[in-house]
Formats: structure tokens, sequence, C-alpha cells
């Protein structure tokens, strides 16, 4: 079965330091993974995906995500931290080969200290 | 573009009513709408996918007759949380996908419910 471990529940980060929200994952057949953010009583903003081609991708506000399949990893990467940085990060998975749930790793409470 | 909607963002109710939550995709036509449901300081856990025009897929431990979906048209899934108790208040996410470009899952802003 599929999964998503995001190992850490709370990172603290000084602002203008670099930053990043480890996530690994289990799947069978070939991974699509996501990053979203959730900021305070709100929906899910995304981020970026990884679906095939560049490891490293890069997305919204900044941040940059490499996907690396020997270790089977998705950390979520920003070289210089702001302060708005600060939410609730998802890290998720999508097995194509199996059907079509995205599961969701228990998520990442960041702290942009300024 | 892919701008999913819902309403009410926050909706509080009295215990035994029933409370509709919709999900609309505004620019895109979606043919699958999927509801998640939050507790404070949790994941999202997938209670349904819809499909449109045909019944939802519950998943394991989430009661059909209490969570009523309906995917009526291409833009539009209702959650109904009938005779809402107090522990059914949480917060509510939908999310749709379509084709094509269109072929991930876009959220909604969620829906807080309080039953009292």
């Amino acid at each position: 079965a599929q999964s998503v471990a995001q190992p850490e529940d709370q990172v603290n980060v000084a602002e203008g330091n670099p930053l990043t929200v480890k996530c690994t994952y289990s799947v069978s057949g070939n991974p699509y993974l996501f990053w979203y953010v959730q900021y305070p009583n709100r929906g899910l903003q995304f981020l970026l995906k990884y679906i095939t081609g560049d490891n490293l991708v890069k997305g919204s506000y900044g941040f940059e995500a490499e996907f690396n399949k020997s270790q089977t990893s998705f950390h979520l990467k920003k070289p210089s931290a702001l302060v708005s940085d600060s939410a609730l990060y998802f890290c998720a998975v999508r097995d194509m080969n199996r059907d079509d749930k995205i599961i969701f790793g228990k998520g990442t409470r960041l702290h942009i200290l300024p | 573009g892919a701008v999913v909607s819902q309403h009410p963002s926050r909706v509080i109710c009295k215990s035994g009513t029933s409370v509709k939550i919709e999900c609309r995709s505004l620019d895109f036509q979606a043919t699958t709408m999927f509801w998640y449901r939050q507790f404070p300081k949790q994941s999202l856990m997938l209670m349904a996918t819809s499909n449109e025009g045909s019944k939802a897929t519950y998943e394991q431990g989430v009661e059909k007759d209490k969570f009523l979906i309906n995917h009526a048209s291409l833009t539009l899934s209702t959650l109904t949380v009938t005779s809402a108790h107090p522990e059914d208040s949480s917060f509510y996410i939908c999310s749709a996908e379509g084709l094509g470009s269109y072929n991930e899952q876009f959220f909604g802003p969620g829906t807080r419910l309080t039953v009292l």
C-alpha cells in the first residue's frame, strides 16, 4: 500500500536561513509526488509536483523539491526562509499505476523565527 | 484557472440538524470530486470519491448514510451531513479533478462545521 511519512512534526528555522521539510514515500508503482501548504483555517494551496523528468522541481514562492528514487524521498527546500513561510506543509503521493487516490502525510508545521 | 470554491466557508448548527456543503469547480469540468475531513492538527482523511452521475465511493469507516454525497453535474458536488452531532464538527475540504491540463486535484478553501 502507498504511504507517506513526514518524520518531523515541527521545524524551526531562522529567517534568512535555508529550510528543509522532509518527506519519504512508499508506492508499488510510479509515484506522483506533491507538496501543499495550508494556512490557518484555509484549504490547501499547491506548491509543486513531480511526475517525471528532472529530479529537481521548482514551485511556487521560491520552494523546490528534489525527487530521490533510491532514497524514496521528496524533501521540500527553500534557500532563504521568510516569516510568511510559517504554515503547515503536507507531502502527498499518488500511485498512478493503482488508483487515483492521493495519500497525505501527517503534515509538518514550519516556524520561521524573525 | 482551476479554481474550486466551497460554500459555506463556516457553518454552525444545532445537534440533530442536517447541513449541506457545496463544492464547485469554477472554470473547468470536474469529472471526479473528492471529500476530505481534517481534524485539528491532523492530516486530511479521504472520506469519499465521487464521479459525475454515479454513486460515490466511500472509504472504509465512513458512514454513507450519514455523509450523503451528490455529484449531479460536472461543476458541482454536495456533501450533506445528516443528523449532525458534535463529533461531526470538523474542517471539510473538497477537491476536484478534470481532464487534460486539469488532470490533478485542485482543492477548495474548506468549510468549518461546528455542531452545538
